[in-house]
């Protein structure tokens, strides 16, 4: 079955970039679906940050669009999330899914990573 | 303050039924379809609903979703310990081009 995995740094210092991946397997990203990232700070709700299709389309929060990247390596079968001048407020535990078509669902999940911004 | 707005708590005893409401606008909820997901303490979402209605594989038809106008509704029935758990609802939001989800319904079976 399909599976997700994130990995990167736990800890960042503040003003720093956040950089994650997502490993895919059981599933070939270049075989459709759209790709997400979303996080949940600790004690609070879901936020969603970005998506992208293996086309290299893209969507991000209004909000966070001036410091997100994300990408799709369909080489390695994963895609990431880059967050520049991170602060405190971007403390999260950080969820790699992948999205329907139209985005209106996301399964399955990563476990999820915890990440840190504190120096 | 989410875009989505969902009751922050909700209780009832086992073997009952409970119903979780998410609230939106034209925007999202109103033309685009719902999806709802139960997160486990400690755990990843997981998505019980998606299409307002449609459960995906291995999700047990105690679980059931509508939609109405611009709110849409998560039925639990025959309550369980195991269902105590943090209940989301999301869609897309066609005005804002993202991804929108509520704030979480905290269920408790007690």
């Amino acid at each position: 079955q399909v599976q997700l995995q994130e990995s990167g740094p736990g800890l960042v210092k503040p003003s720093e970039t956040l950089s994650l991946i997502c490993g895919v397997s059981g599933y070939s990203i270049s075989s459709g679906y759209y790709w997400g990232w979303i996080r949940q700070p600790p004690g609070k709700g879901l936020e969603w940050i970005a998506s992208i299709y293996q086309s290299g389309n893209t969507y991000y929060k209004p909000s966070l669009k001036s410091r997100v990247t994300i990408s799709v390596d369909t080489s390695k079968n994963q895609f990431s999330l880059k967050l520049s001048s991170v602060t405190a407020a971007d403390t999260a535990v950080y969820y790699c899914a992948r999205g329907s078509g139209s985005l209106n669902w996301f399964d399955p999940w990563g476990q999820g990573t915890l990440v840190i911004v504190s120096s | 303050q989410s875009v989505l707005t969902q009751a922050p708590s909700v209780s009832a005893a086992p073997g009952q039924k409970v119903t979780i409401s998410c609230s939106g606008s034209s925007s999202n909820i109103g033309n685009n379809y719902v999806s709802w997901y139960q997160q486990l303490p400690g755990t990843a979402p997981k998505l019980l609903i998606y299409d307002n209605n449609k459960r995906p594989s291995g999700i047990p038809d105690r679980f059931s979703g509508s939609k109405s106008g611009t709110s849409a509704t998560l039925g639990i029935t025959g309550l369980q310990t195991g269902d105590e758990a943090d209940y989301y609802c999301g869609t897309w939001d066609s005005s804002l081009s993202a991804v929108v989800f509520g704030g979480g319904t905290k269920l408790t079976v007690l």
